[in-house]
């Protein structure tokens, strides 16, 4: 069955980076891309950004781009969201999503905390 | 830059009465439409892909509907596990990325 765990809960300092990762299992990784969403305290969801699991090719949402990076690792499944210079707005949940025309399988969700 | 418009916020209904949620693109999308339902502490959930196409698993009480800029979910039936907050959802074709709505929480009254 599709599967998509996430690393666990962070806590960062304001400035700091963090680095979320997503491991899929029962499908080809390669053959989909993953998204990455993210979910304030109480608020709704916000798309952070796509990427080619097949060829690596991004796309991120415009109020993202340039602190964002999104990699994959296909020798063990494994996609990764770095989020740089993170401020306490940053505080949220961040899911990965398998993407090809729909976002159909999430991961569990990572809990990023940005305190000082 | 579209913006998705879901109402109402928040609807009240009781169990066995039928929902009907809301979307509206402020420009014409592509077929890329779903509806998803999460409830507190999880992820969400994928119930209808392609504006009309129930996710597989989902029950045959869910359904969705629309085109171009009008889409709708209508629930026939609400069960107990249903109550929850229910998001709509485009997907552009390329570059690739997702537009939310900003989500109707269905209520027990």
């Amino acid at each position: 069955q599709v599967q998509l765990v996430q690393s666990g809960a962070e806590v960062k300092k304001p400035g700091a980076s963090v680095k979320v990762s997503c491991k899929a299992s029962g499908y080809t990784f390669t053959s989909y891309g993953i998204s990455w969403v993210r979910q304030a305290p109480g608020q709704g969801l916000e798309w952070m950004g796509w990427i080619s699991a097949y060829n690596g090719n991004t796309n991120f949402a415009q109020k993202l781009q340039g602190r964002v990076t999104l990699t994959t690792d296909t020798s063990t499944s494994t996609a990764y969201m770095e989020l740089r210079s993170l401020r306490s707005d940053d505080t949220a949940v961040y899911y990965c999503a398998r993407d090809r025309t729909v976002a159909d399988y999430w991961g569990q969700g990572t809990l990023v905390t940005v305190s000082s | 830059e579209i913006v998705l418009t879901q109402s109402p916020a928040t609807l009240s209904l009781s169990p066995g009465e039928r929902a009907t949620l809301s979307c509206r693109a402020s420009q014409s999308v592509s077929s890329y439409f779903a509806w998803y339902q999460q409830k507190p502490g999880q992820a969400p959930r994928l119930l209808i892909y392609d504006a009309s196409n129930r996710a597989t698993g989902i029950p045959a009480r869910f359904s969705g509907s629309g085109s171009g800029t009008d889409f709708t979910l209508t629930i026939s039936s609400l069960e107990p596990e249903d109550f929850a907050v229910y998001y709509c959802q485009q997907r552009s074709t390329w570059p690739p990325a997702l537009t939310f709505g900003g989500g109707t929480k269905v209520e027990i009254k």
